[in-house]
């Protein structure tokens, strides 16, 4: 399975912008780009996710490399609430996009300055 | 509303017994997921289960046994073989789209944190 990188720990003020990026360089011409976030004692939330396109909804942005090597999620204007760990996951159309499990790194925590 | 329920919230037992860990879902997902999450580390596959009666091991099945009776169950129980079971455990479900460039999202139940004392 191809593998993603991301930084351990991300500090942001809020209400501004944050970047958080992914790398994967190995990944597969059909492998799903997922984001999930996981806040303090509770379970994964889906956030966004991309194939080859930017992609665009109200929580996030996720910026695809042209290479799809790497991505970014945005998050446009953090808030304290947006303080978790944020995992960048990636599936391939063989295992129907994560419908045999999906493959959890340690994710990155955002800490939110107020 | 629909979603998915884990319960007990906190559970705790004495080592060597056998324990069950619920998982109920109404959003009529045909898959189910357990997963393991130890402090400060990301979530690991257990179990899942992609249609009734039927379901296949994780990374991490070993201590652990499944059933899948009802589309809205997925019990998870947690032997005495399981050797170092204190932690987070996490249930999720999906829809199984059929073809290629299907996606599932997965929703996440609260977890259940269990501790062995």
């Amino acid at each position: 399975d191809a593998k993603t990188t991301q930084p351990n720990s991300m500090e942001s003020n809020e209400e501004e912008p944050v970047h958080l990026p992914c790398n994967h360089s190995t990944i597969s011409g059909t492998d799903y780009i997922h984001w999930y976030r996981q806040l303090p004692s509770q379970g994964p939330e889906y956030v966004i996710h991309g194939l080859t396109s930017n992609v665009n909804n109200r929580m996030a942005s996720l910026a695809i490399a042209e290479d799809r090597k790497s991505s970014t999620l945005i998050l446009h204007r953090a808030t304290l609430r947006d303080a978790a760990v944020y995992y960048c996951i990636l599936t391939g159309t063989d295992s129907g996009g994560g419908a045999d499990g999906l493959t959890f790194g340690k994710g990155t925590h955002l800490i939110i300055q107020p | 509303d629909g979603g998915i329920t884990q319960s007990p919230k906190y559970l705790f037992r004495k080592e060597g017994q056998n324990v069950t860990l619920s998982c109920e879902q109404n959003l009529n997902h045909d898959a189910m997921y357990w997963y393991r999450q130890d402090p400060g580390q990301g979530l690991r596959l257990i179990y899942y289960s992609q249609i009734v009666n039927d379901f296949q091991k994780g990374d991490i099945a070993e201590g652990y046994s499944v059933s899948r009776e009802k589309k809205e169950s997925f019990p998870l129980t947690v032997t005495s073989a399981q050797k170092n079971p204190t932690a987070f455990y996490l249930c999720a479900s999906s829809i199984v789209l059929a073809g290629s460039s299907s996606y599932n999202e997965q929703f996440f139940g609260p977890g259940t944190r269990l501790t062995v004392l």
